[in-house]
C-alpha cells in the first residue's frame, strides 16, 4: 500500500491565486514528520515546509502553509498568491522513525500568467 | 543551510561500462547518506541507506551487486553503477544527514542530482 498519496497529477492555476496541493499519508508510527519539496526542471529538491506529528499548530513558511489534519491523515500544502516561479513538481514526503524519507508521486503545478 | 554536492552532474556512458557518482557533504559530517533514483516523470525511489564505515542497507528490489555503495568517510559516499545498461538511465539523487540532533526538519539535505544516460 502507498504510504504517501498525491491524487493530483497536474494542476493549472492562475497567477496570484491560492492553490492547495493534496497529500494523504499512511503510517502506524506515532512519531513521524511530513515534508513538502519543490522540484523545478533543474532537478534539485528544494525543501519547502515541515510538520511534525506532535506539532499542535500548522506549519507556515512565508507563502507556504501546511494544512495538517492528523485524524484524516492529510497534509495539504497551500501556496498563497501563486507566482510564475512556482511552476514545478511538488512532492509530499514522510519520514518515520526508521529515518527514511518516502515520497509521493508528485503533483505538477503550472501557474498561468 | 548545509550543502551537499554531487559529481558528475550528468554522465553519458556506453552499455557495459561502470559509472561512479560521488556525493559529498561540504560543510558538515554526514553519518548517514541516502541514495535515490528518479525515472522521468516519476517520484524519487529510495535505493539504499549508507552509514559511514558500514555496509549499505538496500531497499527491496535493488541489486546490491549492481549498485555498489561506499561510504568511506564522513563527507563522501559513492554510488557505482556496474555494467550499466540503458534501463539504468535515470536521475540519481543523494541526501545526507548530519547526525541525530533530535530535529527532523532539516536533518537531511539533498544533492543536486546526477543524470545518467546509458547508450
Amino acid at each position: 500500500a502507498q504510504k504517501i498519496t498525491q491524487t493530483q497529477p497536474g494542476m493549472f492555476v492562475q497567477e496570484k491565486e491560492a492553490v492547495t496541493l493534496d497529500c494523504t499519508y499512511d503510517t502506524s508510527d506515532p512519531s513521524y514528520g511530513l515534508f513538502w519539496y519543490k522540484q523545478p526542471s533543474s532537478g534539485e529538491m528544494i525543501f519547502l515546509i515541515y510538520q511534525g506529528s506532535y506539532d499542535q499548530q500548522n506549519a507556515t513558511e512565508g507563502r507556504y502553509s501546511l494544512n495538517f489534519q492528523k485524524a484524516r491523515k492529510s497534509a495539504n500544502l497551500v501556496i498563497s498568491a501563486s507566482q510564475l516561479g512556482d511552476s514545478a513538481m511538488y512532492f509530499c514526503a514522510m519520514r518515520e522513525s526508521d529515518d527514511k524519507i518516502i515520497f509521493g508521486k508528485g503533483t505538477r503545478l503550472h501557474i498561468l500568467p | 543551510g548545509a550543502v551537499v554536492s554531487q559529481h558528475p552532474s550528468w554522465v553519458i556512458c556506453k552499455s557495459g561500462t561502470s559509472v561512479k557518482i560521488e556525493c559529498r557533504s561540504l560543510d558538515f559530517q554526514a553519518t548517514t547518506m541516502f541514495w535515490y533514483r528518479q525515472f522521468p516523470k516519476q517520484s524519487l525511489m529510495l535505493m539504499a541507506t549508507s552509514n559511514e564505515g558500514s555496509k549499505a542497507t538496500y531497499e527491496q528490489g535493488v541489486e546490491k551487486d549492481k549498485f555498489l555503495i561506499n561510504h568511506a568517510s564522513l563527507t563522501l559516499s559513492t554510488l557505482t553503477v556496474t555494467s550499466a545498461h540503458p534501463e539504468d538511465s535515470s536521475f540519481y539523487i543523494c541526501s545526507a544527514r548530519e547526525g541525530f540532533s533530535g530535529r527532523w526538519t532539516d536533518t537531511q539535505y539533498f544533492g543536486p542530482g546526477t543524470r545518467l544516460t546509458v547508450l
